[in-house]
């Protein structure tokens, strides 16, 4: 059975930064390339970076392009997403996905929240 | 930029058929985009329904079906039961490892 278990949200000031992990099992990390989606109070998903199964590529969304970055550990099974120069519109719900193909996500993880706010 | 559009809201009966459709702000939605549906109650983890357009995701019971109709993608449900009362999302994949969300359909089952 597929698991993805998200860790490392929390509070956090405007300009700070956070590291947020999902620690995935129950297949090979490392055949897949993996998602971070967020939802924000109140708003829609919104599909935020995503990795190659390799780790070679990287994919972003505009409005995190050269705050965020995305990694993996295919060691460790673990996803991670680096967030830096956090702004009050990043608060939401943070999510990893396990994707089929490089098109859509087919199976997430619970989320981990993400507050920033002074 | 383009926008990928859904009906922000839409009501069927118990029993009932429902299409929800996603677009592009400009141009047409084809196979290429291979759409994908997701279904979301606020709180809890979103589940995936369709993906590479028509593909039901595993578990996902056959009331629930993807297709091209027209210009757009849409997704079909039949025998609406109050559990299906959500969110709806589709994603359009852009190309180059990027996807991106419609604004939802919030479907009320009434």
């Amino acid at each position: 059975e597929v698991q993805l278990l998200e860790s490392g949200g929390g509070l956090v000031q405007p300009g700070g930064s956070l590291r947020l992990s999902c620690a995935a099992s129950g297949f090979t990390f490392s055949n897949y390339v993996m998602s971070w989606v967020r939802r924000a109070p109140g708003k829609g998903l919104e599909w935020v970076s995503a990795i190659s199964g390799s780790g070679s590529n990287t994919y972003y969304a505009d409005s995190v392009k050269g705050r965020f970055t995305i990694s993996r550990d295919n060691s460790k099974n673990t996803l991670h997403l680096q967030m830096n120069s956090l702004r009050a519109e990043d608060t939401a719900v943070y999510f990893c996905a396990k994707e089929t193909g490089n098109t859509a996500m087919e199976h997430w993880g619970q989320g981990t929240l993400v507050t920033v706010s002074s | 930029q383009t926008v990928v559009t859904q009906e922000p809201s839409f009501s069927v009966s118990p029993g009932g058929t429902v299409t929800l459709t996603c677009g592009l702000s400009s141009g047409s939605v084809s196979t290429s985009y291979y759409p994908s549906w997701y279904q979301q109650t606020p709180g809890q983890a979103p589940r995936t329904l369709i993906y590479g357009t028509n593909i039901r995701s595993s578990g996902v019971p056959d009331r629930f079906s993807g297709s091209i109709l027209g210009n757009k993608a849409a997704l079909n449900i039949t025998g609406a039961q109050a559990d299906d009362e959500s969110d709806y999302y589709c994603v359009l994949y852009m190309g180059r490892g990027i996807k991106v969300f419609g604004g939802g359909t919030k479907l009320t089952v009434l």
